[in-house]
């Protein structure tokens, strides 16, 4: 069946560098897309969104990439800091539909 | 004031016992959701609820069975529990039961199941 993923399963980023977490995605009916963040021992929460007719969208150190040509995502971390250190989703959906799909998440950690 | 809450936080069990994971939120959503997180981080829709009623039901056992008394409540029962139920369970609400809309995501529960 048609799923979100992620290219890596770690990226392990020096502290104070700019981070890049990828997504390929394969449902060309998706048009939602959404990035979450997971803290060990917490639930995921909200990042950011981007719906796909924008390319960009940027949030507070966070920019968010589309590229539906290639169904591409990615999340990009700016001066990441040790509280960045967590597991990173994407997901995606239609928009008019019920559930969101899951990527396979990848393990930020952040060197001192 | 906790946002989404579920307990218990980690529940260890035999295989074959009953069980039962709760769920409430204070944010006065609509819906609410269960997902399974598996040993890969893997995160799978459940089920979902809006307003009391099963809007998603995916393709789970007939032995997790939800149950919703309330909006406010969305409660996860387990029978005859096996070793590949063990999992992390989260719980998770939404204003409107649309995947654009955002979902909060509770602390989590984690079953283990010997």
């Amino acid at each position: 069946g048609e799923s979100v993923g992620l290219h890596l399963p770690t990226l392990s980023v020096q502290e104070g560098d700019n981070s890049i977490i990828n997504c390929a995605y394969s449902n060309s009916a998706s048009d939602y897309f959404i990035w979450y963040k997971q803290e060990s021992g917490k639930g995921p929460q909200f990042i950011i969104d981007i719906r796909s007719n924008m390319d960009k969208r940027q949030g507070q150190r966070v920019t968010v990439l589309l590229n539906k040509t290639v169904k591409h995502l990615s999340l990009q971390i700016a001066a990441t800091q040790p509280g960045d250190s967590a597991v990173y989703f994407c997901a995606e959906s239609p928009w008019s539909d019920y559930k969101l799909s899951f990527g396979a998440g990848t393990t930020v950690t952040v060197r001192a | 004031d906790t946002a989404v809450s579920q307990t218990p936080k980690y529940l260890v069990t035999q295989m074959g016992n009953d069980k039962s994971i709760k769920c409430e939120q204070n944010l006065g959503h609509d819906t609410m959701y269960w997902y399974k997180q598996d040993s890969k981080k893997f995160l799978k829709i459940m089920f979902s609820y809006n307003n009391k009623e099963l809007i998603i039901n995916e393709t789970v056992p007939n032995r997790f069975s939800p149950k919703s008394p309330d909006k406010a409540h969305l409660n996860l029962h387990i029978n005859s529990l096996e070793l590949g139920d063990s999992a992390v369970y989260f719980c998770a609400s939404s204003q409107e039961p649309l995947a654009t809309d955002t979902q909060y995501f509770g602390p989590g529960t984690r079953l283990t199941v010997l």
